[in-house]
């Protein structure tokens, strides 16, 4: 059970490039979560899906895409990438009902993009 | 949406003191509240949670109150040790249920240094 896997871990873009990240869960989670982590501001939701097939934006979409074809992955898409979306990105999920009786998100162990 | 202000953004302590982490949600329909560590390098992780019908909960040297009068939550660290040194996150939802889907909202994170 490797629980949530994203690539790459690192990336270097140059402006205007675009790139997927990955992101691939093994554990039937029906919710899953973009998240995007910028020093001193916390966790930003970009995307979230609640399952295959249906996707919402967040608070900070612009940018960005993601689809949702099968409950496993994921994926979150970069289009014409800028200098303000160096950061780095984390995946999460969690099961419909909650894990252990919580809301517990789990995490990624995050993708570090630069955009130069 | 919901907004969620965390204080201080750093705190340093000396091993074995006390630390308490403070934060203001703006929502009154936010009902769970969990904290997640974040070490150097590391993806988050869930430490304790708290929902909006309990006002304490503790579990070993971590407590977190909540007063839902006053919107605001802490979490308090008893006799801490270096291995507690790490980012802190607050965060706020409503819950998994009608259209919030379990989102979270974070607040910017407190760095937590523990000097032996």
């Amino acid at each position: 059970n490797a629980g949530v896997t994203q690539t790459p871990k690192f990336r270097i873009l140059k402006i205007g490039q675009s790139m997927t990240l990955q992101c691939t869960q093994d554990m039937n989670h029906n919710y899953m979560y973009w998240y995007r982590q910028d020093p001193g501001m916390g966790l930003k939701l970009i995307y979230y899906s609640v399952g295959a097939g249906i996707t919402d934006k967040g608070e900070v979409p612009n940018g960005y895409n993601v689809s949702r074809s099968t409950t496993e992955d994921f994926p979150l898409r970069l289009e014409l990438a800028a200098p303000s979306q160096t950061s780095v990105y984390f995946c999460a999920s969690r099961p419909l009902g909650g894990a252990r009786g919580t809301g517990e998100l789990f995490f990624g162990e995050g993708s570090r993009l630069t955009v130069l | 949406g919901e907004n969620v202000e965390q204080h201080p953004s750093t705190l340093s302590v000396q091993e074995g003191d006390s630390a308490v982490i403070k934060c203001t949600y703006s929502d009154s329909a936010s009902n769970y509240f969990p904290w997640y560590k974040q070490e150097l390098g590391k993806r988050p992780q869930l430490i304790i949670d708290i929902r909006s019908n309990v006002g304490e909960k503790k579990d070993q040297r971590i407590a977190v109150t909540l007063n839902k009068t006053a919107k605001h939550f802490s979490l308090h660290i008893t006799e801490t040790q270096p291995e507690d040194s790490a980012v802190y996150f607050c965060a706020a939802s409503k819950g998994a249920g009608g259209t919030s889907y379990g989102k979270l909202t974070f607040g910017q994170g407190t760095i937590l240094t523990v000097h032996p």
